[in-house]
């Protein structure tokens, strides 16, 4: 029979427009926080990280927002480019325990940037 | 700087057959992990290494699957006999520590089980 695989978010854009990626985090415990992009046929590639300390990080065209209160995440990507379409995850983990160091992967979305 | 390499790079095998994969991670970096990535379940982490020793092997499927790692710049994932669901992208991934240090993925292990 035909496999059933994940149903991924999916967010297309027009170059040059803002993107947001958004990702609900399951572990309250979770301090550290991390994005990755993913092209066709590569490994996951760092994009940017936060802290539990913080709220807020920008980087070159990207920002995460972190809201602890509703375990949320969010990756801001301005003036998006076509180079910019992939599938972008987002990880949590926490400093504590048996799973120290250890990532929790989202499921992904799949970022399309038309020309 | 070389990153993380593996190989091989594409694997075709029969069901049955032993499978193994490599994995050198970036030099000095003291921890490794073995991630598998199928559309079905997505990337899920199978076991992971600080200092040569194997800290979590809780997403190990089953006892046909085991994974070593000899010395700082080498590992393996073995697969003993494989089977067709065992068909993914397999990834190893190296930090410099596991408080909170970003992981650097390879290119991957797509492996076909027929």
């Amino acid at each position: 029979g035909e496999s059933v695989g994940l149903h991924l978010p999916t967010l297309s854009v027009q170059e040059g427009d803002n993107s947001i990626i958004n990702c609900a985090y399951s572990n309250s415990a979770s301090d550290y926080f991390i994005w990755y992009k993913q092209e066709s046929g590569k490994g996951p590639q760092f994009i940017i990280d936060i802290r539990s300390n913080m709220d807020k990080r920008q980087g070159q065209r990207v920002t995460v927002l972190l809201n602890k209160t509703v375990k949320h995440l969010s990756l801001q990507i301005a003036a998006t480019q076509p180079g910019d379409s992939a599938v972008y995850f987002c990880a949590e983990t926490y400093a504590g325990g048996t799973s120290y160091g250890k990532l929790t992967f989202g499921q992904g979305t799949i970022l399309t940037v038309h020309p | 700087d070389a990153g993380v390499i593996q190989s091989p790079r594409h694997e075709v095998t029969e069901m049955g057959q032993e499978v193994t994969l490599r994995c050198k991670p970036i030099s000095g970096h003291n921890s490794l992990f073995w991630y598998r990535q199928t559309m079905m379940r997505g990337l899920e982490l199978l076991i992971y290494f600080n200092n040569n020793v194997p800290i979590d092997d809780s997403g190990m499927p089953e006892d046909r699957f085991s994974a070593k790692m000899p010395n700082a710049s080498f590992s393996t994932l073995k697969i003993q006999p494989s089977e067709p669901r065992d068909s993914a992208v397999y990834f190893c991934a190296s930090s410099l520590g596991l408080a909170g240090d970003q992981q650097y993925f390879g290119p991957g292990t797509r492996l076909t089980v027929t």
